[in-house]
C-alpha cells in the first residue's frame, strides 16, 4: 500500500509559468516532508522540506505547502525554467525511536518548455 | 556535493550469481542506506546503518544483505540474483539520521540480471 502518492506521473509547462506538483499521503502520523530533485543518470537531490508544525516552507523559487487536514503537499516552482525539467520525488518521515526512515512518492516527471 | 561514489555504475549478470555493490562516502557520516528504484515504487529502502557493523532492515530486505565494516564502505550484496532485483540502486548518507538532515545520494548503480 502506497503511503505517499504523486498520482501525476507527469507534468509540462512554460517557461515562466508555475509548476505544480502533488503529493499525498494516508499515514497521519508523518511529521516532516521533502522534495527531492533528480536529473536522469543522477542521485536524488534535497530541495526543500516542510515540518508539519508549518504550512508553508519558501526557498527562492521553490514553495512548499502542507495542509494537514487534506493529508497534501505541493510544490510551486515559480517561474518554472528549462532547468527545472527532471523527475521530483516527495517523501515523508515519522517519529521513531531510530533512524528517520524516508518513504517516497513515485515521481513527477517536470518537463519545461522553452 | 556530498563525496560518495558507487561501484559498479553498470553491471549486467545472470540469475543465481552473487553481486556486490559498494557504496563509498568521503563525508564521515554516519548513516548510510540503500534504495531501490523502480518505475511506480519511486524510491525503496533496502538496508540502512546507523555506524560501523550496525545495519538494520529497510521495507524490501528480502534477498539482500549489507555490510558495514569501516565507516565509509556499505557493501549491499545479492547472495543469489534473481530478474526481479533488476533495478537502479542509490547509496545515500546522513550525517546523524535525523529527519532535519536530509540525505546525499550516490550516482546510482544499473543492475541488470537476465
Amino acid at each position: 500500500d502506497q503511503q505517499v502518492k504523486q498520482n501525476s506521473p507527469s507534468l509540462s509547462v512554460q517557461e515562466g509559468r508555475i509548476s505544480i506538483l502533488n503529493c499525498d499521503y494516508t499515514n497521519s502520523m508523518f511529521d516532516y516532508f521533502l522534495w527531492y530533485k533528480k536529473y536522469p543518470a543522477e542521485g536524488p537531490t534535497f530541495l526543500i522540506s516542510i515540518s508539519s508544525i508549518k504550512d508553508k516552507n519558501e526557498d527562492g523559487r521553490f514553495t512548499v505547502f502542507l495542509n494537514k487536514s487534506a493529508k497534501h503537499l505541493s510544490l510551486h516552482i515559480v517561474p518554472s525554467q528549462p532547468g527545472d525539467s527532471a523527475v521530483y520525488f516527495c517523501a515523508a518521515t515519522e517519529p521513531t525511536s531510530g533512524t528517520y526512515k524516508y518513504i517516497f512518492g513515485t515521481g513527477t516527471r517536470l518537463k519545461v518548455l522553452a | 556535493d556530498a563525496g560518495i561514489t558507487q561501484s559498479p555504475r553498470h553491471k549486467v549478470t545472470e540469475t543465481g550469481t552473487p553481486v556486490t555493490l559498494r557504496c563509498h562516502q568521503t563525508e564521515n557520516h554516519r548513516y548510510m542506506y540503500w534504495y531501490r528504484q523502480d518505475p511506480g515504487h519511486g524510491l525503496r529502502l533496502i538496508h540502512y546503518s546507523y555506524g560501523v557493523k550496525d545495519t538494520d532492515k529497510g521495507e524490501v530486505s528480502d534477498g539482500y544483505s549489507v555490510s558495514r565494516s569501516k565507516t565509509e564502505d556499505f557493501l549491499l550484496t545479492l547472495e543469489s540474483a534473481t530478474s526481479s532485483q533488476t533495478s537502479v540502486y542509490f547509496c545515500a548518507i546522513s550525517e546523524n539520521g535525523g529527519r532535519a538532515h536530509e540525505q546525499f545520494f550516490g550516482p546510482g548503480t544499473r543492475l541488470t540480471v537476465l
